[in-house]
């Protein structure tokens, strides 16, 4: 069956950077697309970032354009957020999730990480 | 970017129950609508895409209808294990937007 670990959550002081990963398994990982949702304690949920399957094409929300890259390694199935500048209302929650498609749109998210938790503080 | 306004945010109900909870987007989103259901410390997980398709495993009590700006999930008769946070979310256009969750609690 499909599964997503993380790794890589941690506790970093403002201004700093904190790489998460994302290994793959049970799927052709090279045949959909990938994104990184995260969610503040107690809050609701915020798409971050997406990259396409052939690793060609990325998009950002706003409120991390500039300072968070998403990027693959389709050879290690293995997906990444590296995150600079953190802020501390960049603390959540971070989930790797498989969309249902190749692209960014019309899809669905059908496999969710456990999460990995970073603290900015 | 796309709002999507849940409602009720939190809801009593009793194992039986018929529960509907109903998302509005402040544009269209065709049918591009999707739910997930998330409990306490674990991640969110697929319940129905495209407005009404049942994801594999899913138990057929979950429904899902709608079109353009008004959707909604019902549960035909509340089982234990419902009892959780649902979310809507629409993949028409970016940003990907989640509603702000609704509440489902044991009365």
């Amino acid at each position: 069956q499909v599964q997503l670990v993380e790794s890589g959550g941690g506790v970093v002081q403002p201004g700093g950077s904190l790489r998460l990963s994302c290994v793959a398994s049970g799927f052709t990982f090279t045949t959909y697309g990938m994104h990184w949702v995260r969610q503040a304690p107690g809050k609701g949920l915020e798409w971050v970032a997406y990259k396409r399957d052939d690793g060609n094409i990325q998009y950002y929300a706003d409120s991390v354009k500039g300072r968070f890259t998403v990027s693959r390694d389709n050879s290690g199935n293995t997906l990444y957020l590296q995150m600079n500048s953190l802020r501390p209302e960049d603390t959540a929650a971070y989930y790797c999730v498989k969309d249902g498609g190749r692209e960014v749109l019309l899809n669905w998210f059908d496999a969710w990480g456990q999460g990995a938790l970073v603290t900015v503080s | 970017d796309i709002q999507l306004t849940q409602s009720p945010s939190s809801l009593s109900a009793s194992v039986g129950d018929r529960v509907t909870i109903t998302c509005r987007a402040s544009q269209t989103i065709n049918s591009f609508l999707n739910w997930y259901q998330q409990k306490p410390g674990k991640a969110p997980n697929l319940l129905i895409f495209s407005t009404s398709s049942l994801q594999s495993g899913v138990p057929s009590r979950f429904s899902g209808s709608g079109f353009g700006t008004d959707f909604t999930l019902t549960i035909s008769s509340l089982e234990p294990e419902d009892f959780a946070i649902y979310y809507c979310q629409q993949s028409y256009s970016l940003p990907l937007t989640f509603g702000g969750g609704t509440k489902v609690e044991i009365k």
